[in-house]
């Protein structure tokens, strides 16, 4: 069965430190993964997918397929990266649909 | 190009009402996906629609749901008979034919029956 885990409901961190966001999923094939945020009263957008490995807003994230994995990671967080953000999953062969994580909400302390 | 729109923001119907949400595509795009947020859940696929198509109905309950994408006009989720564990966010997506970019999301209807 796909699955998606992001064990953190809440997390909180101080402007400047150093943030992860956990993301497990667990699949047979070979997925495309994603990073989704949600900003207080805006809609759903894409953050990041593991296929074009670029670096959006300072985050990043690296497909781990050992550990099955794909964790979002910034060196240095801000008050503006207080947002939802969830984790999902696309199965391989084309499959239109996404397998979503129940979501992390990030908090930014000043 | 005014993105995905949804409407009503908010919809509350009674026990036994019908509800119809209706999702505009953004323009170009021919690929419309409804999702349901139940509280406390992350996004769960239902359905996934082209013009006057259904491709993936896997995610849709077999009783009182159901989805349509006219040649013209909105894409419409349809459940019939809402019953309390109905009330979720209903987010709906779309995508160009190349899905290189993702998904664009619609701010959702937020549907409460009472």
């Amino acid at each position: 069965a796909q699955r998606v885990t992001q064990p953190e409901k809440l997390l909180s961190v101080f402007k400047g430190a150093p943030v992860e966001l956990k993301c497990n999923y667990s699949y047979s094939g070979s997925p495309e993964l994603f990073w989704y945020v949600q900003y207080s009263r805006q809609r759903l957008q894409l953050l990041l997918r593991h296929i074009s490995r670029e670096s959006i807003k300072g985050f990043t994230a690296d497909l781990n397929k050992g550990e099955t994995s794909f964790h979002l990671k910034k060196p240095f967080a801000q008050e503006e990266d207080s947002a939802m953000y969830y984790c999902a999953l696309s199965p391989q062969g084309g499959s239109e649909k996404l397998v979503f994580g129940k979501g992390t909400k990030l908090t930014v302390n000043p | 190009n005014a993105g995905v729109m949804q409407n009503p923001r908010h919809l509350v119907r009674r026990r036994g009402q019908e509800a119809r949400l209706r999702c505009s595509p953004m323009k170009g795009h021919s690929h419309v996906y409804w999702y349901r947020q139940l509280p406390e859940e992350g996004l769960k696929f239902m359905v996934y629609l082209q013009k006057e198509n259904i491709i993936d109905e896997s995610g849709m309950p077999k009783e009182r749901f159901s989805a349509e994408f006219p040649k013209e006009g909105p894409s419409i989720l349809r459940i019939q008979q809402v019953v309390r564990g109905d009330s979720a966010a209903y987010f709906c997506a779309s995508s160009p034919r190349d899905r290189a970019h993702g998904y664009t999301f619609g701010s959702g209807t937020r549907l409460t029956v009472v």
